[in-house]
């Protein structure tokens, strides 16, 4: 069955240090990857997207992720956080028809 | 607020009652999808809508679980009989129209309605 891991389920940093959060993905074909984040109170939104191309995508407030096909993997960077970035993240895989995977996310926490 | 509505945002209920949920997607969205998630856990797909067909629908959900979408428009999720298993945040997403069927589009969520069975 397809999967999606997020290695860490708890991250802690304080302000200004680097981000890479990881996802690993159980498919050989053609993937669709998405992270999306949700912010303390508000509604899971989208951060960035890879359908093809290019396989650095970079989304929104600086965030940034590497699509590496030989690694099933599509980590997701910030080279420096801000306090507002606390949120849980969630790294999301389609692999064709209607069905997104989602993985169990990731709890940001970053200390000001 | 031109975004995914959900209502009710809660709902408390006791074991064996029947509830029913619904979304309004964002106009002109002819994809519909409903989620459920618990809690340490991301989303999981429970079905999906093209106008108002529902076209897929996942094998993990029970009989007791039932959408429609009857004018392709607002959509309504029922559970029937409720188990206190059944506790969980329910979201629903919609995506716009893409040039083919099989085409993907990222999706827009609503707030969610938390349940919760006594």
């Amino acid at each position: 069955a397809q999967s999606v891991s997020q290695h860490n389920h708890h991250v802690i940093l304080s302000e200004a240090a680097s981000l890479e959060l990881g996802c690993n993905y159980s498919y050989g074909g053609t993937v669709n990857l998405f992270w999306y984040v949700q912010y303390p109170g508000q509604h899971l939104q989208l951060l960035l997207k890879y359908f093809s191309g290019d396989p650095l995508v970079k989304g929104i407030k600086g965030f940034e992720a590497e699509f590496i096909k030989s690694k099933f993997s599509f980590n997701l960077r910030k080279p420096s956080v801000q306090w507002s970035d606390t949120a849980e993240y969630f790294c999301a895989v389609n692999t064709g028809g209607f069905k997104t995977i989602f993985g169990a996310g990731t709890r940001l926490f970053v200390k000001a | 607020d031109t975004g995914v509505s959900q209502d009710p945002r809660h709902k408390i209920t006791k074991r064996g009652q029947n509830v029913t949920f619904r979304c309004d997607p964002i106009s002109e969205h002819n994809r519909l999808y409903w989620y459920r998630q618990t809690l340490g856990q991301g989303p999981e797909f429970l079905t999906y809508f093209q106008n108002e067909a529902q076209l897929e629908k996942s094998r993990l959900l029970s009989d007791r679980f039932s959408a429609e979408r009857p004018k392709g428009s607002f959509s309504t999720l029922e559970i029937q009989r409720t188990e206190q298993g059944d506790s969980a945040m329910y979201l629903c997403a919609s995506s716009p129209p893409t040039r083919d069927v099989f085409s993907y589009n990222e999706q827009f969520f609503g707030p969610g309605t938390r349940l919760t069975v006594l």
